[in-house]
């Protein structure tokens, strides 16, 4: 199946930092790809849309100032947390889905983000 | 939107047994997966199955869209199959996005 490589796998970051997360396809181009994040022990929650070459359309109740999404290539989302605080620490993870409709979606590894 | 819920919350089950999990949707969908989250939290494709059945070795799934539901079929469970396995269906009216529900917490005792 199609891949989808997301990096880094975790990361640990002060407070007021910013952190920046990367998500490719491997082997399709994607002009749209998505970021989720998931609370423990809680469902993936979907935060924004990233389309190539435009603006991000963010889900109700995401602060786009603060998640910023870059979608420069047809292989690369970057989703940057700044100035992040302890509640921000979560589990990030990107998708894409290669053109043909027999596959759906897939999923990157997930950034695991700890804020202290 | 279109919400998703699944049945059970929880299963605990000894190696070598079956299951059934469900997947109910309230509207049409576009699409609609079976995905397995292992402890790591990487999302495992396991099926694409907007309609039909399919099966992939112990693994089948059936959806039945015009009643809006799926199933999971799990045989001879493993103690490699415990994680938490979601269903996520496109929404025919919102374009390429999953909503996930909340999931199928399973755990595989030897």
């Amino acid at each position: 199946g199609a891949v989808v490589s997301q990096h880094p796998s975790w990361v640990i970051c002060k407070s007021g930092t910013s952190v920046k997360i990367e998500c490719r396809s491997l082997d399709f181009q994607a002009t749209t790809m998505f970021w989720y994040r998931q609370f423990p022990k809680q469902s993936l929650m979907l935060m924004a849309t990233s389309n190539e070459g435009s603006k991000a359309t963010y889900e109700q109740g995401v602060e786009k100032d603060k998640f910023l999404i870059n979608h420069a290539s047809l292989t690369l989302s970057t989703l940057t947390v700044t100035s992040a605080h302890p509640e921000d620490s979560s589990f990030y993870i990107c998708s894409a889905r290669p053109e043909t409709d027999e596959s759906g979606a897939f999923f990157g590894q997930g950034t695991r983000l700890t804020v202290v | 939107g279109i919400q998703v819920e699944q049945s059970p919350p929880d299963l605990i089950l000894q190696e070598g047994a079956n299951s059934t999990l469900r997947c109910n949707f309230s509207d049409s969908v576009n699409n609609l997966q079976w995905f397995h989250q292992n402890p790591w939290g990487q999302l495992i494709n396991l099926f694409y199955i907007p309609s039909g059945t399919k099966q992939n070795g112990r693994l089948s799934a059936t959806t039945v869209a015009t009643e809006r539901y799926s199933l999971l079929y799990i045989s001879s469970s493993q103690t490699t199959d415990s994680g938490v396995y979601f269903c996520a269906v496109e929404d025919d009216n919102y374009g390429q996005n999953f909503v996930f529900g909340p999931g199928t917490r399973l755990s595989v005792l030897p």
